[in-house]
């Protein structure tokens, strides 16, 4: 059975542009989740999608959006990137919606905003 | 607002020496899971307890979750090199169903 896969996995963006981050979940996996890992702050859960809606959300700003289609796979889109979006941005799946279901993370996309 | 500290942040050990990481919280969980991230993957699940006073037992490591649901705690016994990396707690809020992780502690252990 394939893993979560996420594409890029690295990108490079300057201040200002926008950046759309793809994930493939498992197979039969209806939730996906979107994390922003950093040094400073670690882990911090941005939202979670099932169903093609979404289900959670952290205390993101506005710029960070995501969407999910009907075959599961998601994207999240950060617009107007500043220097402090560098991070690693891990997505995870999970059979079904609920927070404690065990997360299934890709590998992440490494962000650098320059 | 971080909702779940752990402890200690750093740990570097020799081969063979017992630890216990501590994860805290004043919020309630309705379960709480252990993560072990290596470098350049992305973390991967230990164990998942749910009810007040669990113990879970996994080879040399052994997961609590503490009576109230607001803690858990991690015990590795004779360390090994493989067992370095990134550990995470996390919590499911029961209001909001999000799930929390924690600070993370980083371990190394040498040869």
């Amino acid at each position: 059975k394939a893993g979560v896969t996420q594409t890029p996995r690295y990108l490079i963006k300057t201040r200002g542009q926008q950046v759309t981050l793809s994930c493939s979940p498992i197979s039969g996996h209806r939730s996906v989740s979107w994390y922003q890992q950093t040094p400073g702050q670690g882990l911090q859960f941005l939202f979670e999608y099932f169903s093609e809606t979404q289900r959670n959300k952290g205390n993101f700003p506005g710029r960070f959006s995501g969407r999910q289609f009907s075959n599961s796979r998601s994207e999240m889109n950060v617009s107007t990137l500043e220097l402090g979006d560098s991070a690693l941005y891990l997505c995870a799946s999970a059979r079904s919606a609920s927070g404690g279901n065990e997360q299934f993370f890709g590998p992440g996309t490494r962000l650098t905003v320059l | 607002t971080q909702l779940l500290e752990q402890s200690p942040q750093f740990l570097s050990i020799q081969e063979g020496e017992n630890l216990t990481v501590y994860c805290n919280s004043s919020s309630v969980f309705s379960s709480l899971q252990w993560y072990r991230q290596e470098p350049g993957e992305g973390p991967v699940l230990l164990v998942t307890v749910v009810t007040g006073g669990e113990v879970k037992k996994l080879k040399r490591l052994t997961f609590q979750f503490g009576d109230a649901r607001k803690d858990s705690s991690l015990h590795i016994t004779a360390a090994q090199p493989g067992d370095t990396g990134l550990y995470l707690c996390a919590g499911a809020q029961e209001d909001t169903d999000k799930l929390i992780f924690g600070t993370g502690t980083r371990l190394q252990v040498f040869p």
